[in-house]
């Protein structure tokens, strides 16, 4: 069985400031992590994806999120926020033999 | 290259009514999803399809049926819309079930009166 879980369903940044947003997946075998991005009325869009050939992970528009096995953490980060970064933010955990999981999401608000 | 298209955009109805969404894909993808979105409870499997003349039911198929039409297209029907059904509707496509990137299409808000 696979989970996962994004601590904090709101947070709120200044533009400029470290954008920091937590994900901890439970898995019994190497999971698939993702991160995906959903602008208002829009679908969800991938931003980076960890597939276990490198533990940090780079995505678009400047995000990255590093795979910690011990702490079980997918956490996303950007060192500096743009007002074009609100939007909603999902985790995703998939591992061979079982569907894709994805967390209740995390909404990003970067304030001027 | 259009992606995942979902129709209508938008959709009211009334209890009882019953109502098909459409989805299709260009991407050649052999998995297709059919998800809902809530407030506060992020994105929920209604049913999916992990390949061409298969489907299988997710976490919330009550009240849902659907068809995968063929390679491309994959339906959701509601047969007796509820108000409980009031949300908005996400088609994805992979190229397979398992670990793989899903590529959403851009939604249809339905409001059941």
């Amino acid at each position: 069985a696979q989970s996962v879980t994004q601590l904090g369903s709101h947070v709120s940044v200044s533009e400029g400031a470290l954008v920091l947003l937590r994900c901890n997946y439970s898995s019994s075998v190497p999971p698939y992590l993702f991160w995906y991005v959903q602008y208002p009325n829009q679908g969800l869009q991938l931003l980076l994806k960890y597939t276990s050939a490198a533990t940090l992970v780079k995505g678009i528009n400047g995000f990255e999120a590093e795979f910690k096995k011990s702490e079980t953490s997918f956490h996303l980060t950007k060192p500096s926020a743009h007002m074009s970064d609100a939007a909603e933010y999902f985790c995703a955990v998939s591992t061979r033999g079982f569907k894709t999981i994805f967390g209740a999401g995390t909404r990003l608000f970067v304030k001027a | 290259n259009a992606g995942v298209t979902q129709t209508p955009k938008f959709q009211v109805l009334k209890t009882g009514q019953s109502m098909t969404l459409q989805c299709a894909q260009d991407m050649n993808h052999n998995s297709m999803y059919w998800y809902r979105q809530d407030p506060g409870m992020g994105l929920r499997l209604i049913y999916y399809s992990a390949s061409e003349g298969t489907t299988d039911k997710g976490e919330v198929p009550n009240g849902y049926n659907v068809s995968r039409l063929n390679k491309r297209e994959f339906s959701l029907r509601l047969e007796s819309a509820a108000p409980s059904q009031t949300s908005v509707y996400f088609c994805a496509s992979s190229v397979g079930r398992d670990q793989e990137t899903q590529y959403f299409g851009p939604g249809t808000r339905l409001l059941v009166l």
